[in-house]
């Protein structure tokens, strides 16, 4: 079975630090990989996708099969990416577009 | 721009009602899904559709059911409310593998 691990459920770093969200994942067939953003009182909503191969607020994320990851990175953070991101995994080999989340990871950007 | 709403954001039910969340999205999406949140515990998938009349059993189905009797509108229903269903409750659609989500239904069992 498919499985996405977010080892950190908190992470706080400075304005202007680089910021990495980690996230990894088991799937013995061919995954598809995205990052999912929910800000303070809004709904959640897709960041990127691994296949889109693009950078997004400034984000990027790079699927590594070889160590079955795909961590979310920006250079420099802002206080507004504040926020609780999810990484998840969809079969490749599904039609359906079925989800799996992990844990999330709460980000705190402070001034 | 794609609209899925719910019909609650908040809800307080005692032990034992039966329990109707609604979602409804306007863009003609196949699939829909049911998720809960909680802290630690990420989004879990209850139930989801592909299809109207159709159904599947997602990782955590028991002591909920669905309905969708039309495209556009997908129930999660909790047939005997207890507390350890108190969470987020989140309702999406989706197309081409991209998710979008509702705004959330907040429900508190008591």
């Amino acid at each position: 079975a498919q499985r996405v691990t977010q080892p950190e459920k908190l992470l706080s770093v400075f304005k202007g630090a680089p910021v990495e969200l980690k996230c990894n994942y088991s799937y013995s067939g061919s995954p598809e990989l995205f990052w999912y953003v929910q800000y303070s009182r809004q709904r959640l909503q897709l960041l990127l996708r691994h296949i889109s191969r693009e950078s997004i607020k400034g984000f990027t994320a790079d699927l590594n099969k070889g160590e079955t990851s795909f961590h979310l990175k920006k250079p420099f953070a802002q206080e507004e990416d504040s926020a609780m991101y999810y990484c998840a995994l969809s079969m490749r080999e599904t039609s359906g577009s079925r989800l799996t989340f992990g844990e999330g990871t709460q980000l705190t950007v402070n001034p | 721009d794609v609209k899925v709403t719910q019909s609650s954001r908040y809800l307080v039910k005692r032990t034992g009602e039966k329990v109707f969340l609604e979602c409804v999205q306007d863009m003609d999406h196949e699939n829909m899904f049911w998720y809960r949140q909680d802290p630690g515990l990420g989004l879990r998938l209850i139930y989801f559709s592909y299809d109207v009349k159709m159904k599947e059993k997602g990782d955590i189905p028991e002591g909920y059911s669905v309905s969708r009797e039309k495209k556009e509108r997908f129930s999660l229903i909790l047939e005997s409310a207890s507390t350890n269903q108190t969470s987020m409750y989140l309702c999406a659609s989706s197309v081409m593998k991209t998710q979008y989500f509702g705004p959330g239904t907040r429900l508190l069992v008591l």
